[in-house]
Parts: structure tokens; sequence; C-alpha cells
């Protein structure tokens, strides 16, 4: 069974500084449907990255998304205040789409 | 720009059956680029993928929740309808509706506001 596990489960950065969040697979899995999403207090999740790598439309250049073999990562740069949420990957695995556990940021 | 609102019941007693609607504007629930998902989450908790419904009828369920899941769509309506029977109290969370995107890469693009369900006598 595939797992996805996120890293660090929460992180408080100030103002400007950089955000690293790591979503990793426990087995090699396709970057075609890896996704990334933020999740502010009570609103819906966002889509952020999709395809490891492309941002979704009207996302700010801020955010960028890489993968190295079976570990995705979600970079913010410049982190503003706003960007203060939970981010959540997410794949395809075993024919069920399943969420990592998150990730809280706290600007 | 795809909007999706979920409605239905806000309180339902355990072992009843929890029923919502999804109405899709801003586009057509026939299109072929979108599956509709369910999605929910606890309090508190994470993201759980329900199952998600082409408008054909073709649907996918989370093995987890099969047995108690039934989704169906009204193309006229423009409304997706998630069924989860025999329901407890681990079934309280919010539920979002989603589509899922299929064009190129796969995500889950437009998402409702969600509504909580809770599940309590």
């Amino acid at each position: 069974e595939i797992v996805l596990t996120q890293s660090p489960g929460a992180l408080s950065l100030s103002p400007g500084q950089r955000a690293v969040l790591s979503c990793s697979a426990s087995d090699i899995v396709s970057s075609s449907y890896l996704a990334w999403y933020q999740q502010k207090a009570g609103q819906a999740p966002r889509l952020l990255i999709y395809g490891a790598l492309t941002r979704a439309t009207g996302v700010p250049d801020r955010f960028s998304g890489s993968e190295y073999g079976p570990d995705f990562n979600l970079t913010i740069s410049g982190l503003e205040p706003e960007d203060s949420a939970i981010y959540y990957c997410q794949h395809f695995i075993n024919s069920v789409w399943t969420f990592g556990l998150g990730t809280k940021v706290e600007i | 720009q795809l909007q999706l609102q979920e409605s239905g019941p806000g309180l339902v007693k355990p072992s009843e059956t929890l029923s919502l609607t999804c109405t899709v504007s801003g586009g057509s629930i026939k299109s072929t680029r979108y599956y509709w998902a369910w999605i929910r989450q606890p309090p508190g908790k994470g993201l759980e993928w329900l199952g998600n419904i082409f408008y054909s009828g073709l649907v996918s369920y989370n093995p987890s929740l099969r047995s108690r899941l039934s989704m169906s769509v009204d193309p006229a309506k423009d409304q997706v309808s998630l069924k989860l029977s025999s329901v407890t109290a681990a079934d309280t969370a919010v539920y979002f509706c989603a589509s899922l995107d299929f064009t190129n890469y796969p995500f889950f693009d437009s998402w409702g506001q969600g509504t909580l369900v809770s599940v309590s006598s």
C-alpha cells in the first residue's frame, strides 16, 4: 500500500521567509497526478499546483512545485501573512484519490 | 468559471441516510472535461475523497465506503447527488462537491463552499 506523508506537520515563519513543504510517497508515483491545495480556515481547498510543477490559474508565482524521485515539494517564497493556511498534497493511489494529512503554515 | 453549491440537511440521525445535492452553474454538468466528486472533512481533520461520477452515470467510489455510498447525476438540473447510508457519528463532516478536471493532468479545480452535516440523535 502506497502512503502519502507530508512534512513537517506545522511550521511558523515570518513574512518574507521561504517555506518548503514536503510530500513523500512510500513508492515511486507518477508526478502527473500530484497536486497541492491551500485551505484557509472555514474555506474550501484551493488548487495551487497540478502535475507536480504547474501553477493553477491565478496562483502567485511565489508558489512553486518540484519533484525529486518519490518526493514532491511545495515552496512558498517571500511568505505573506495571507499564506497562513493548511497545505495538502494529493495523488491517485490504488484507484483512490488520496490526500496527505497536511502541513499547517503560520506566518 | 464553474460554481458549485452543496445543499441538504445539516443534521442526520444515526443509522439513517445522509442525502446531499450539488448544483453546478457557470458550465454544464454534461461537460466531458469533468467528473463530479464528493470529498468530506471531519472537523479538525484532513480531506477524504468519497467518490466521483461522470455525467453519463459512470461512478467510482472509495472502497472504504462503497457499501454505503450512492451517487447519481441529473443532467437536466445540472445536479449531482450523494447518499450515504447507515451513518454514525464518524460521518460528521463538512461535505464538499468538486469538479475533477481530467483534460490533461487531473485535479480538483472548483469546489463548493461545503456543507456541515452532523450525525446525532
